[in-house]
C-alpha cells in the first residue's frame, strides 16, 4: 500500500497570504489528523477528521481550518499567514476511531516571509 | 490535560552501547503510549506502542519499551546502538476514554547521537 502523501512538500509564502495543504491517507484509512512541528513548540495537534467530520481540535486560532472529503483526503488551510506559521505540517492517517497507530506523511514545509 | 515528559533533549552514545531514552506521562489512568522516530527531513515512523496488553513492548529495529505504572514511565531501550539509530525520538500519548483517540500529545523529543 502506498503511504500517506502530502502536497506540496515545500512552500514559500508571504505574510498575509493564505495557503492550502493537501493530504491523501493510506487507502482504507478514514481518520486524518494534522500536526504542526516547530523548533520552539515541538509537535502540536491541529485537528482530526473522521468521515468528513471534525472530531477534535487543538488550541490554534481560527485562521487554521481544515476539511475532509468523502474519499478521506483532507486539506488544511491557513489564512492571513504570519511569520510564526513557518513550520513543518504533518498529516497522519489511521484506520478508524480507536487508539490506533497513526501513520505519518513526509510533511509540508511552509516558510512565511 | 494529559502530558508527556522526555528527560534529556540530547543523548549521546557510542556505537554498540546501550540506548536509554526516558519518557514519563502524567495520568492516574494508564494512557496509550507510543514511541516514534523522525529522521531528518522526514515524517514520523512508529517504533512501538503500548495499549494495555503486555508491559514489555517490542518494536522495530531492535527497540523495546517497558510500561511501569508505578513510575508512570515508558522508557525506550536498545541493547546495542547502531549508527543508523541517530535521529530524533518522540514519546506520545493518547488518553484513555475514547474522546481523543485521534489526538496524539507529544513530548519535546530527544535527539540521539551515535558516535563511532
Amino acid at each position: 500500500k502506498a503511504g500517506v502523501t502530502q502536497t506540496p512538500r515545500y512552500l514559500i509564502k508571504t505574510r498575509g497570504q493564505q495557503v492550502t495543504l493537501s493530504c491523501s491517507p493510506i487507502s482504507g484509512h478514514r481518520s486524518v489528523s494534522w500536526y504542526q512541528q516547530t523548533p520552539g513548540q515541538g509537535l502540536q495537534f491541529l485537528f482530526e477528521y473522521f468521515s468528513e467530520t471534525q472530531r477534535n481540535k487543538g488550541n490554534f486560532p481560527g485562521r487554521f481550518s481544515g476539511r475532509q472529503f468523502s474519499n478521506s483526503r483532507s486539506e488544511m488551510n491557513v489564512s492571513t499567514l504570519e511569520l510564526g506559521d513557518s513550520a513543518l505540517y504533518l498529516c497522519a492517517s489511521s484506520f478508524s476511531t480507536g487508539p490506533e497507530t497513526q501513520y505519518f506523511g513526509p510533511g509540508t514545509r511552509l516558510l512565511v516571509l | 490535560a494529559q502530558s508527556v515528559t522526555q528527560l534529556g533533549s540530547h543523548v549521546s552514545v557510542s556505537e554498540g552501547a546501550l540506548v536509554l531514552l526516558r519518557c514519563n506521562y502524567s495520568s492516574s489512568v494508564p494512557p496509550y503510549l507510543f514511541w516514534y522516530v523522525q529522521y531528518p527531513n522526514q515524517g514520523l515512523q512508529l517504533l512501538l506502542k503500548y495499549t494495555s496488553a503486555a508491559t514489555l513492548v517490542k518494536g522495530i529495529n531492535g527497540f523495546e519499551a517497558e510500561f511501569k505504572k508505578s513510575e508512570t514511565s515508558f522508557h525506550l531501550t536498545k541493547p546495542s546502538a547502531h549508527m543508523s539509530d541517530a535521529a530524533e525520538y518522540f514519546c506520545a500519548v493518547i488518553p484513555p476514554g475514547g474522546t481523543s483517540y485521534g489526538k496524539l500529545t507529544f513530548g519535546q523529543g530527544t535527539i540521539l547521537t551515535v558516535h563511532p
